[in-house]
């Protein structure tokens, strides 16, 4: 069972270039989380969201930031006119459908985004 | 709106010891609390988890405490190795952070693990 995946691993942007990051979650998951952890921070939720819903987005900037988890394909977060201060390591994370206190999420290596 | 805090944020330590990592959170309204590993330019692994419920759980040389009504959890880790070397992130699991279910986590403790 192939864990959480995500791609690019690394990827390069130029001021005001747009930046897409794919997440696959776990098989059987349908619970899928984003996070960025900024240089010496530590991870911050961004979004929840499920099957062609988006459960909460209190963690996502308010401009140029944006998300989906379509019924068919990958997670992806959408970052429209990136600027420097977006370079972070944005990572992945999934659960299944039954989020008991027992659980975990799962996550994925994470892309890390440079803006040059 | 919770906060999670690790101390120290960095630490250095002979092969063999056993030692102490610290995490407190702000708001003991939680269901869970996990350690994770990091490791550079690596995701993360779930190492321990406590429900709110349970006061320790313990993996091999891991053992993790839960002290809810203080807001305090510790990850003991005895006779370290160079392989434990990493970055040690504190997370909690709880209504207030991330619509009930993402998580909030410390900004981790840097463990260096001296051969």
């Amino acid at each position: 069972n192939a864990g959480v995946m995500q791609n690019p691993r690394h990827l390069v942007r130029r001021r005001g270039q747009e930046a897409r990051l794919r997440c696959s979650p776990m098989k059987g998951h349908s619970h899928v989380y984003w996070y960025r952890q900024l240089p010496e921070e530590g991870l911050k939720f961004m979004v929840y969201l499920q099957k062609e819903n988006i459960i909460d987005e209190s963690g996502m900037p308010k401009e140029r930031f944006s998300a989906e988890f379509p019924k068919e394909g990958p997670s992806i977060l959408r970052i429209q006119q990136v600027v420097r201060g977006d370079s972070a390591a944005y990572f992945c994370a999934s659960s299944p459908p039954a989020f008991r206190s027992t659980d975990t999420q799962y996550f994925g290596p994470g892309t890390r985004l440079t803006v040059l | 709106k919770q906060e999670v805090t690790q101390i120290p944020a960095a630490l250095s330590v002979p092969e063999g010891e056993n030692l102490v990592l610290n995490c407190s959170f702000t708001d003991s309204a939680i269901y869970n609390l996990q350690w994770f590993r990091q490791d550079p330019g690596k995701g993360l692994t779930s190492l321990l988890l406590i429900q709110s419920s349970q006061r320790e759980q313990t993996s091999g040389r891991l053992n993790a405490s839960l002290d809810k009504s203080s807001g305090r959890s510790t990850l003991y880790i005895a006779a370290s190795q160079p392989g434990d070397s990493a970055t040690y992130l504190c997370a909690v699991r709880d209504f207030s952070g991330g619509g009930a279910d993402g998580l909030t986590f410390g900004k981790g403790t840097h463990l260096i693990i001296q051969p």
